[in-house]
């Protein structure tokens, strides 16, 4: 079964400092990783995605992402965090056996980020 | 100006209590979804539709209804809705029935049924 997780419920950076939040993935065949960020009251917002090429992924907001085959990782990081990136951040993977019309993503949990000043 | 848009966006109901959420897309798009959002799991796919007159269930659709009448809504009933529907919720689309590389989401719809 195809299955995303997000290690960390929470990650705190100080303002200013590099972030990272964590996604492995487990698939059959070849991924394709999102990362999608839900500013609180707000709707869910696209970042950046994976689907084929260049392993680091550049995408909204100075965010990027880095596929690595090997460790099955697709790990979001931004160089300088700021207090306006607090927010909670889903990594997905479209579900490719099939389900869902093939177009189905399948979810982690969640990782609440928390910039402080 | 692109969007999926859900209506309501909140809304309290009753046990047992008919109800229905809107979606509406203006991007054409052929595939709809509709996933609900819980605490420590993420969103699940509750409906998917990949045409008009198409559509079929998910991963959670008990106690959930869709229909997909026109191309450009996607409305989401619960007829006897229950507590353990609370959530949020959330529709997308997306341009393509099959291997489409972006979904577009909603802005949720947060439900509390007492």
């Amino acid at each position: 079964a195809q299955s995303v997780a997000q290690p960390e419920d929470q990650v705190n950076v100080a303002e200013g400092n590099p972030l990272t939040v964590k996604c492995t993935y487990s698939v059959s065949g070849n991924p394709y990783l999102f990362w999608y960020v839900q500013y609180p009251n707000r709707g869910l917002q696209f970042l950046l995605k994976y689907i084929t090429g260049d392993n680091l992924v550049k995408g909204s907001y100075g965010f990027e992402a880095e596929f690595n085959k090997s460790q099955t990782s697709f790990h979001l990081k931004k160089p300088s965090a700021l207090v306006s990136d607090s927010a909670l951040y889903f990594c997905a993977v479209r579900d490719r056996g099939g389900s869902g019309g093939y177009n189905k993503l399948i979810f982690g949990a969640g990782t609440r980020l928390a910039v402080h000043p | 100006e692109a969007q999926v848009t859900q209506n309501p966006r909140y809304l309290i109901t009753v046990t047992g209590k008919k109800l229905t959420v809107t979606c509406s897309q203006n991007m054409n798009h052929e595939y709809m979804s509709w996933y609900r959002q819980d605490p420590g799991l993420g969103l699940r796919q509750i409906y998917y539709s990949m045409n008009v007159e198409v559509t079929d269930k998910g991963d959670v659709p008990e106690g959930y209804k869709v229909s997909r009448k026109e191309k450009r809504n996607f409305p989401l009933i619960l007829e006897s809705p229950s507590p353990n529907q609370t959530s949020l919720y959330f529709c997308a689309s997306a341009d393509r029935a099959r291997d489409s590389e972006t979904q577009y989401f909603g802005p949720g719809t947060r439900l509390l049924v007492l």
